[in-house]
């Protein structure tokens, strides 16, 4: 079964300082990768996604990701976090022609120190 | 502009008690899904539906059950709830085509005494 696992569950930084989540996921076939925000309380939004061309993405709020295929993994980064983006962040994947089926990770809380 | 729509936000039931979780969309997307956040465990898919009159399990439909007769509605059924089901509960929606990211409802926080 297609599993997405992300390595670090509770990130704590301070403002300014890089960010790099890590996500890997377990499917061989075509996929589609999905960054997703949730700030305390609210539902999830869309960070950026990729489907195909370029690996490296960009996404809102200054957060790019790279689509690396041969270690099947999706990193999000940023260089410079700031207090605002303490939030839960979720790497997911859906096979290429069926976005009903979003698979995702277990979550990273990132909370960013002012 | 409303998005994806659940009702209600906040509920609460007892062992067995049986309860619909509505989730309207007016974006006239033909893919509909309900995950559940459980802390620790991301969202997981329940159902998921790819258009009026299809549905299908995701990775856990037991105690759930679902139906599609409008692309607009997708409500989710707990025929007798179970504290286990405690959780919160979204739903979300997206067009055709690969490249279609879902869009969420803002959420259905269930506890289940």
């Amino acid at each position: 079964a297609q599993s997405v696992s992300q390595h670090n569950h509770h990130v704590i930084l301070s403002e300014a300082a890089s960010l790099e989540l890590g996500c890997n996921y377990s499917y061989g076939g075509t996929v589609n990768l999905f960054w997703y925000v949730q700030y305390p309380g609210q539902h999830l939004q869309l960070l950026l996604k990729y489907f195909s061309g370029d690996p490296l993405v960009k996404g809102i709020k200054g957060f790019e990701a790279e689509f690396i295929k041969s270690k099947f993994s999706f990193n999000l980064r940023k260089p410079s976090v700031q207090w605002s983006d303490t939030a839960e962040y979720f790497c997911a994947v859906t096979l290429s022609g069926n976005t009903g089926k979003l698979i995702f990770g277990q979550g990273t809380t990132l909370q960013v120190k002012p | 502009n409303a998005g994806v729509t659940q009702t209600p936000k906040f509920q609460v039931l007892k062992t067995g008690q049986s309860m619909t979780l509505q989730c309207a969309q007016d974006m006239n997307h033909e893919y509909m899904s309900w995950y559940r956040q459980d802390p620790g465990m991301g969202l997981r898919l329940i159902h998921y539906s790819v258009g009026a009159g299809i549905t299908d399990q995701g990775e856990v439909p037991n105690g759930y059950n679902v139906s599609r007769s409008t692309t607009e509605d997708f409500p989710l059924r707990l025929l007798s709830a179970a504290p286990s089901q405690t959780s919160v509960y979204f739903c979300a929606s997206s067009g055709t085509g690969g490249n279609q990211p879902q869009h969420f409802g803002d959420g259905t926080r269930l506890s289940i005494l």
